[in-house]
């Protein structure tokens, strides 16, 4: 069974750094094809994906917000975390990490998200 | 890379049918069978529905399928139910091996 939990703060002030961790069981990402993506939605707004690691470190991100996203893995602790820089409060959104199957562009499982918040 | 072009709402009656379109571009949805639809309830994470154009993963019912013609793609569920209430996001790769949503369809069933 595959479940992904997302953790970290919950609020976060202007100009600060987010630092999302996204804790997975039911799988490896050392396994030949797969994937963690991190997707935000603003409230009552659509989702946006941000970025993907793949299980040889391959890693994509949002052309509109690359200058400020890194994400790393954490293959024995089964771990991927995502970092954004230069938070403002549009970043204020649900945070959500999902698995990708190998050679798939789809997330089949996801995480309940983590609501963010920036404010001063 | 824009996001994908769906309309705001669309709304149906039990039992009937609907469609909610997906446009794009030939850099993500024209040139790519890599097309995929999510639902999404109120306060709870999105459901893959359909991937790769048209194929449901298992447990999805045979009411949702999915297609694309050139540049746009659409998801059709026929036989409306009261739980199909939800919003609808679909997504595509990209030419720049990135991923993009679509803007997202409220569906009302009346």
């Amino acid at each position: 069974q595959i479940t992904l939990k997302e953790s970290g703060p919950t609020l976060v002030k202007p100009t600060q750094t987010l630092t999302l961790t996204c804790t997975f069981s039911g799988f490896s990402l050392s396994t030949s094809g797969v994937g963690v993506g991190w997707i935000r939605q603003p409230p009552g707004k659509a989702l946006e994906w941000l970025a993907l690691i793949y299980w040889d470190d391959d890693k994509r991100y949002s052309p509109s917000l690359k200058s400020r996203l890194t994400i790393t893995k954490d293959t024995s602790k089964n771990q991927v975390v995502l970092t954004m820089t230069n938070m403002d409060p549009v970043d204020t959104a649900t945070y959500y990490c999902a698995h990708s199957r190998p050679v798939a562009t789809y997330f089949d499982y996801w995480g309940q998200g983590t609501l963010v918040t920036v404010s001063s | 890379q824009s996001a994908l072009t769906q309309p705001a709402s669309v709304s149906g009656s039990p039992g009937q049918s609907i469609t909610i379109s997906c446009t794009g571009t030939s850099s993500d949805v024209g040139g790519y069978n890599y097309v995929s639809w999510y639902q999404q309830h109120p306060g709870k994470a999105p459901k893959l529905m359909i991937y790769e154009v048209s194929n449901r993963p298992s447990g999805v019912s045979n009411r949702f399928s999915g297609s694309k013609s050139g540049n746009t793609a659409s998801l059709t569920i026929s036989g409306l139910q009261a739980e199909d209430e939800a919003d609808y996001y679909c997504s595509s790769y990209t030419s720049s091996s990135t991923l993009v949503f679509g803007g997202g369809t409220q569906l009302t069933v009346l």
